[in-house]
């Protein structure tokens, strides 16, 4: 079955300190993994993917399909970092298709 | 300026009656999704619409009902059938680039 696991809910940091937010997957197939966030009061948007290898915001993500994970890093935390963040797979073939989210993380980064 | 406009923000329902929550999006984004996010539980998708005229249902598409008339527009109704329907509504439209959400509607039951 296909699933995206983040096993914690919250995830608590002080500022300048290195986070990483677990994203364990299971897929069958070859896998496109995304990291979404969710500021106060603002909409779900997108962070990064995988497939552009890109650095937003300071946070990278790499896709490990030997341990199955998408682990989203940053080297030092921001106040302006504290959000949710969810990890989704997007199943099926095709360059849309439906996406599968995790439970969500809550980063709180403390002064 | 494109996007997806979800409304109304907040809709009170009373027990036993349906509303309907309307999503449009001026992307022109054949895919669009209705999910559920509740807290502890990330999102849980309940219907999908790839193309104008289709559209399958997700995990938890039970007490809903959709329609996709047009490409723009993908409303979802929340039918008495719902048990447990006070909750946060997001809808989305897909890319190649991912999904675009809108803002949400919160539904509560009174």
């Amino acid at each position: 079955a296909q699933r995206v696991t983040q096993p914690e809910k919250l995830l608590s940091v002080f500022k300048g300190a290195p986070v990483e937010l677990k994203c364990n997957y299971s897929y069958s197939g070859s896998p496109e993994l995304f990291w979404y966030v969710q500021y106060s009061r603002q909409r779900l948007q997108l962070l990064l993917r995988h497939i552009s290898r890109e650095s937003i915001k300071g946070f990278t993500a790499d896709l490990n399909k030997g341990e199955t994970s998408f682990h989203l890093k940053k080297p030092f935390a921001q106040e302006e970092d504290s959000a949710m963040y969810y990890c989704a797979l997007r199943s099926g073939s095709s360059n849309t298709g439906k996406l599968i989210f995790g439970q969500g993380t809550t980063l709180q980064v403390k002064p | 300026d494109g996007g997806i406009t979800q409304s109304p923000k907040y809709l009170f329902r009373k027990e036993g009656q349906n509303v309907t929550l309307s999503c449009e999006q001026n992307l022109n984004h054949d895919a669009m999704y209705w999910y559920r996010q509740d807290p502890g539980q990330g999102l849980r998708l309940i219907y999908y619409s790839q193309i104008v005229n289709d559209f399958q249902k997700g995990d938890i598409a039970e007490g809903y009902s959709v329609s996709r008339e047009k490409k723009e527009s993908f409303p979802l109704t929340v039918t008495s059938a719902q048990k447990n329907p006070t909750a946060f509504y997001l809808c989305a439209s897909d890319s190649y680039y991912g999904y675009t959400f809108g803002s949400g509607t919160r539904l509560t039951v009174v």
